[in-house]
């Protein structure tokens, strides 16, 4: 049962232009929400993050957005650069007891920003 | 200040043999994570570990896989008897308390032959 769900495996757009990535969930205990991004061979880096009680955090060229009511979370990026080429994990928890610890991954986007 | 540590980055294993895989946290962080990503699959969950404590195996499989975190030196996590079914790319984060984010280190990733 996959309970976090990135329905886009790709996505592509031209440089200066928005990216906007996608991602849904289902365990409404889930109270804590991240973004990760990832090149091939290296780990997953974080990127933005944002807490159930606020629907949008802002970090520079990147911005997420939050509806729980829709249990619909999209990362922003604007403006998109070739650098930012890679695959992006959404990622949830909060379902541990309270302990955010255990954090439970879509399946990835991988983003192409074409010069 | 270095971020997470994990060695090796390839591990080529046969089939029946142990994989060690090793990673060491970042500084000032105590709490570490394993996750495994299997070929076009996102990461999952396998276990969560302080020093000297396992505090969540939930998502270890229940034979030949364990974990531990000593007071001294880095995490390993051990499969014993590797299959092929293992093959993947084997992530440690580590974060200074539970909450908030995880930092990831660069993988290894068990091919078994």
């Amino acid at each position: 049962d996959q309970q976090v769900k990135q329905n886009s495996p790709s996505l592509s757009v031209q440089e200066g232009r928005i990216s906007i990535l996608n991602c849904d969930y289902t365990n409404s205990m889930f109270d804590y929400f991240l973004w990760y991004k990832k090149y091939p061979a290296e780990g997953p880096t974080f990127l933005i993050s944002i807490s159930s009680i606020k629907d949008k955090n802002e970090d520079g060229r990147f911005t997420v957005f939050l509806n729980k009511s829709a249990k619909h979370l999209s990362l922003h990026i604007v403006p998109s650069q070739p650098g930012d080429s890679a695959v992006y994990f959404c990622a949830a928890s909060g379902d541990s007891g309270g302990s955010n610890y255990k954090l439970t991954f879509g399946k990835g986007t991988l983003l192409t920003v074409n010069p | 200040n270095a971020g997470v540590m994990q060695n090796p980055r390839h591990l080529v294993r046969r089939r029946g043999q142990e994989a060690r895989l090793r990673c060491s946290p970042m500084k000032g962080h105590s709490h570490v994570y394993w996750y495994r990503q299997l070929p076009e699959e996102g990461l999952k969950f396998m276990v969560y570990l302080q020093k000297e404590n396992i505090i969540d195996e939930s998502g270890m499989p229940k034979e030949r896989f364990s974990a531990e975190f000593p007071k001294e030196g880095p995490s390993i996590l051990r499969i014993q008897q590797v299959v092929r079914g293992d093959s993947a790319a084997y992530f440690c984060a580590s974060s200074p308390g539970t909450s908030g984010s995880q930092f990831f280190g660069p993988g290894t990733r068990l091919t078994v032959l």
